[in-house]
């Protein structure tokens, strides 16, 4: 067990709208990153937080944005939704120093 | 840029059959690579890694070998259980100031394996 919870588990949102995804990080991890899953793809990463603060961006619009709280935990959100947002998005966390980062179970995001 | 080709699904093998699924890297300098397995339904799990040059990376029968002649990180397993069924992804990865940086993935290959 991962120890990475990711809520909610599913959504389904319209076009337009904006939405929020959630991301509690394993215990004593305090770096962050998102990644988007596309059907039958490999993940892409979005954007990574550490201490707070965004610590680098893959390609991705600026409606694509996040926060990182004090107790590491996280949002994305996403803004003026398009039907190509639909996808699998990851959470993964990890602590300065370490190799690994460790995966949510992920939100299930359909755009209609 | 930096990039990971696996090869194309989905891979369809017996109980007990040899698994090699290959994957090749494009890099601009020295990163680590990784397999990741993804369960129905779940999210992602390591399952090996390697750091540098000639390293092995094995766990639960699995095993890469990092090749830095090819720019290769071939998966193999000698035998393979219904229970590997899964999605797997190679990935690459910088090490900066002791930290990972993000993972450059490839585009999974599906393995179902029938009893």
């Amino acid at each position: 067990e991962t120890g990475v919870t990711q809520s909610p588990t599913h959504l389904i949102k319209t076009r337009g709208q904006q939405v929020t995804l959630r991301c509690s990080s394993q215990s004593g991890h305090n770096t962050v990153s998102w990644y988007q899953q596309a059907l039958g793809q490999g993940p892409q990463f979005i954007f990574q937080y550490y201490r707070e603060e965004e610590n680098g961006r893959g390609n991705f619009p600026p409606r694509f944005s996040g926060l990182q709280f004090p107790n590491y935990s996280s949002e994305l959100n996403v803004n003026a939704l398009e039907l190509d947002d639909s996808a699998l998005y990851l959470c993964a966390s990890s602590f300065v120093g370490g190799t690994e980062a460790f995966f949510g179970q992920g939100t299930r995001l359909t755009v209609v | 840029g930096d990039s990971v080709t696996q090869m194309e699904g989905p891979v369809t093998l017996s109980e007990e059959a040899f698994l090699t699924i290959n994957c090749t890297y494009t890099a601009t300098g020295y990163p680590s690579l990784f397999w990741y397995v993804q369960y129905p339904g779940e999210g992602l799990q390591l399952l090996l890694k390697a750091t540098k040059a000639d390293d092995k990376g094995s766990n639960k029968g699995f095993e890469a070998t990092y090749r830095k002649e090819t720019t290769s990180f071939h998966l193999e397993k000698g035998s393979v259980q219904v229970s590997d069924s899964a999605v797997y992804f190679c990935a690459l990865s910088y090490n900066y100031g002791g930290s990972q940086g993000n993972l450059i993935f490839g585009k999974g290959t599906k393995l179902s394996v029938k009893p």
